[in-house]
């Protein structure tokens, strides 16, 4: 399968703890897009990366919040400190361009919902 | 600022029958839409796409037609079908992110 693979598929934290979502994207996308659907709600924006840059967090909180995407290895969204706010399924995206100028498509994962006890 | 929005929450339609799901946008930039299905547990899958050269684009039981100057996009499933129950995703990729709708739940009865 060449899809997008995210782990690990359910995570459980207690409170203070910090949680570490992983991403591979679908083989030959360079662009990686990280979403967070809380309950009952839509997909909100969070992080967009390429190999080893950062090239749009206007979505991350500013703190506890992190992402990365190596030159080797998925990217991770890394979450600390971990509050019962934080429960909730995250999204990682692939796409073979940017999404800067459109007539683009993204592939998604299954996600990782996490759970802050 | 919701730049994509789907304001119908639900949708409940006969099994056969069609089903149209609504999307409107507020930016005129985007220049491409894509359609999501997402089922309950599951990542978002790609369903299909148009892009603003076009106002109709056809798939097997699914078609999206596009209104620029109304700025509204829509899904028709025809005939559709229990399987098809899910929700449903209308994006606009511009500005280094995919702009998503709040989603409209499909239900098909049988």
């Amino acid at each position: 399968n060449a899809g997008v693979m995210q782990n690990p598929r359910h995570l459980v934290r207690r409170r203070g703890q910090e949680a570490r979502l992983r991403c591979s994207p679908m083989k030959g996308h360079s662009h990686v897009y990280w979403y967070r659907q809380l309950p009952e709600e839509g997909l909100k924006f969070m992080v967009y990366l390429q190999k080893e840059n950062i090239i749009d967090e206007s979505g991350m909180p500013k703190e506890r919040f992190s992402a990365e995407f190596p030159k080797e290895g998925p990217s991770i969204l890394r979450i600390q400190q971990v509050v019962r706010g934080d429960s909730a399924a995250y999204f990682c995206a692939s796409s073979a361009q940017g999404a800067l100028g459109g007539n683009t498509e993204a592939f998604f994962g299954q996600g990782t919902r996490l759970t802050v006890v | 600022d919701q730049q994509v929005k789907q304001n119908s929450p639900s949708l409940s339609v006969q099994e056969g029958r069609i089903s149209i799901l609504n999307c409107d946008y507020t930016n005129s930039m985007f220049d491409y839409f894509l359609w999501y299905k997402k089922y309950p547990a599951e990542g978002p899958t790609f369903l299909i796409s148009i892009s603003s050269i076009k106002d109709k684009n056809e798939d097997g039981r699914f078609t999206v037609f596009l209104n620029k100057s109304a700025k509204h996009l829509s899904l028709h499933i025809v005939p559709s079908q229990p399987g098809d129950s899910a929700v449903y995703f209308c994006a606009a990729p511009r500005f280094n992110k995919f702009y998503f709708g709040s989603g409209t739940k499909l239900n098909v009865k049988p």
